[in-house]
């Protein structure tokens, strides 16, 4: 049980373009979704916390404008990442948590912005 | 928020016993230790997580003094494909209403030879 499913695995678009990203808990219910980015060589940062029903908690420094989250189901979050830039390229990752639960992660995507 | 120290690297072999300690002094009462497994371009997993005393499942024990203070992290008859990086995180996860951030560390890049 516990899975959580992140689409697409891989994207690469041109710069300026906007991508969405999707994480699905497959088997539960999640009422809490978090996202990171993680550069190579790094570890996880997070990048913002997504409660169903409300608006997302962005991490100090990371532009709610830039990187607009929407959890509009128990079971869906996505991540856009608007007119994106070649910094932008990062492996992007999500997890889910459902009340008294640990987090449980996606597979990640990897974004890379030409 | 607990900060979590542990070892950069560390090299073993096949069918060793592999320990990897982390340092967490400032855990808080409410704190749990969840340990995570990392391979490239991939999601964490989620290994094992604990309180106090022992934990141990399919994959793994978790050992934690009494002071908690640290934990350790035992594989048995590590493989090939344990190659991987362990994260030690503390957090509150059972606050059910606090959205108990997860701050992620380098980790422990460990290298099992044949």
């Amino acid at each position: 049980g516990a899975v959580v499913s992140q689409h697409p695995s891989r994207v690469i678009c041109k710069s300026g373009t906007s991508v969405k990203i999707e994480c699905r808990s497959l088997d539960f219910q999640a009422t809490t979704m978090f996202w990171y980015r993680q550069f190579p060589k790094q570890s996880l940062m997070l990048m913002a916390t997504s409660n169903e029903g409300s608006k997302a908690t962005y991490e100090q420094g990371v532009e709610k404008d830039k990187f607009l989250i929407n959890h509009a189901s128990l079971t869906l979050s996505t991540l856009t990442v608007t007119s994106a830039h070649p910094e932008d390229s990062s492996f992007y990752i999500c997890s889910a948590r459902v009340g008294l639960e640990t987090q449980y992660f996606g597979p990640g995507t990897r974004l890379l912005v030409l | 928020l607990a900060k979590t120290t542990q070892p950069i690297s560390m090299d073993s072999y096949e069918g060793q016993e592999v320990n990897i300690t982390c340092s967490h002094n400032n855990i808080a009462t409410n704190d749990y230790i969840t340990w995570y497994q990392q391979f490239p371009s991939q999601g964490p997993r989620f290994i094992i997580q604990g309180y106090k005393t022992k934990v141990t499942n399919e994959v793994a024990s978790l050992f934690i003094p009494a002071d908690r203070k640290s934990s350790t992290l035992s594989l048995p008859r590590v493989s090939l494909s344990d190659t991987a990086v362990y994260y030690c995180l503390v957090g509150d996860y059972y606050n059910a209403g606090n959205n108990r951030k997860l701050i992620w560390g380098l980790g422990t890049s460990l290298a099992v030879n044949p």
